[in-house]
């Protein structure tokens, strides 16, 4: 199986902070990879698939990059409403594996 | 709009069994593959199984196979979970999610609790 493993767990930044969150796979996913955010209470909403796709809907400010096994996701300039867990997952087979989160907090 | 609705949760004893549905509406279900996801109170996400558009391919988690099994019925816009041999572990929100192998679609949930 494929571990998915995120960094940092936790962060906290204030408005306006440009945001990295790292996602490290424990063998090459070849972009396979999605970003989830969620807000307590609610389902996650996709963000980015195939590594840096932007799904429909989703503000530029976030944007996916990476290859292999590394892959990151940054928000460019950190707006109230982004404050959230964020989760990857690859789906470059199953068992399709989630990290384990990183929980954006307000400095 | 796209819908996914939940149902079926609840309290469970170990041991026990529970389905759960979900209703799809808003897009061509059929066309495309469903999941389970779970997240246990105060966890990260679990995908638990996939079924393919057409019924003919279906994949789970270690930590469920051979207790729980996924169907579908397109004629109705429903995907089902059949879960057996229920454990505390499994206590989660259930969520019914689709249509790649990432989830564009999630529905709101619905809370399975194993408890005595």
């Amino acid at each position: 199986d494929i571990q998915m493993t995120q960094s940092p767990s936790s962060l906290s930044a204030s408005v306006g902070d440009r945001v990295t969150i790292t996602c490290r796979a424990s063998q090459g996913i070849s972009n396979s990879l999605a970003w989830y955010q969620q807000k307590p209470g609610k389902a996650p909403k996709l963000l980015l698939y195939a590594a840096s796709r932007l799904e429909s809907g989703v503000p530029s400010r976030f944007s996916g990059s990476g290859s292999g096994t590394d892959y990151t996701l940054t928000i460019s300039s950190l707006q109230p409403e982004d404050f959230a867990t964020y989760y990857c997952q690859h789906y470059y087979s199953t068992p399709w594996t989630f990290g384990q989160g990183t929980k954006v907090e307000i400095k | 709009q796209v819908q996914l609705v939940e149902s079926g949760g609840g309290l469970v004893k170990p041991g026990g069994s529970l389905r759960l549905s979900c209703a799809a509406s808003g897009f061509t279900f059929s066309d495309y593959y469903m999941s389970w996801i779970r997240q246990a109170p105060g966890k990260g996400l679990e995908w638990v199984s996939y079924i393919s558009s057409s019924n003919n391919y279906t994949s789970y988690a270690d930590s469920v196979k051979g207790r729980f099994t996924i169907s579908r019925d397109n004629a109705k816009n429903s995907l089902y979970l059949q879960m057996n041999s229920l454990r505390a572990e499994d206590t989660a929100v259930y969520y019914c999610a689709g249509k790649n192998d990432y989830f564009d679609y999630w529905g709101q949930g619905t809370l399975v609790t194993v408890s005595s």
